[in-house]
């Protein structure tokens, strides 16, 4: 297995527009986790799956955010009506039962 | 609420050694990490400590708990220009959601 892996890579969008990304876990991860990365910043939880149920959401996902896990694999995290302050690198982590999470590269998301 | 601390910048001569610090504010943390990130890119696991621990040692790198102070430390060993970088102390409580600090941007000087 090739580890995490998120597409796209790189997304630039107006603003008010929605846009999806999409995540994928290492195979054998029931657990997979969105986080937020700002510059000179951490990365901030959003939001946690165990197989395909959305087990804690952070308060910094706001209404417009959505993330799915549909089969218990791949997840989309969806920001509708963006704005510039959604101008941040998304990341996807995903961990077994040892709860050590792996990084995919993120999505870097650009909102003009 | 969580809160991890880190220093912003390390500046150290290659073949030195680092010493990256990190204080924790939460008392039931299980486990404790530390990350790697490269411009532009994801994170990288280094390695991790069990909240039981005192020391873990890992090749290079040497992590020192003291759960007392609430204290962490990540010593990198015989510092290479490819451990620039900027590394993450995290911290995960009894849930699954782990919290990071600002990140410590370490450059090793040739």
């Amino acid at each position: 297995d090739t580890g995490v892996s998120q597409d796209p890579r790189h997304k630039i969008t107006k603003r008010g527009q929605n846009v999806t990304f999409r995540c994928d876990p290492i195979s054998e991860h029931n657990r997979l986790y969105w986080y937020r990365q700002t510059l000179g910043q951490g990365p901030e939880f959003l939001t946690y799956f165990q197989n395909e149920a959305q087990l804690e959401k952070s308060r910094l996902l706001s209404d417009r955010f959505s993330a799915e896990r549909p089969k218990g694999s791949f997840s989309t995290l969806e920001i509708q009506r963006t704005e510039q302050g959604d101008s941040a690198m998304y990341l996807c982590a995903s961990s077994a039962i040892t709860d050590t999470q792996y990084f995919g590269p993120g999505t870097r998301l650009t909102v003009l | 609420g969580e809160d991890v601390e880190q220093s912003l910048f390390l500046s150290v001569r290659e073949g030195d050694s680092s010493v990256i610090n990190c204080t924790y504010t939460d008392s039931s943390s299980t486990y404790l990490y530390w990350y790697k990130q490269e411009p532009g890119a994801g994170l990288q696991l280094l390695t991790y400590i069990f909240s039981n621990m005192d020391m873990k040692q890992d090749q290079r790198l040497t992590v020192l708990l003291n759960k007392n102070d609430k204290h962490l430390s990540l010593r990198i060993a015989d510092t290479q220009t490819g451990d620039s970088a900027i590394y993450f102390c995290a911290e995960r409580g009894g849930y699954q959601k782990v919290t990071f600090g600002t990140g410590t941007k370490l450059q090793v000087i040739p």
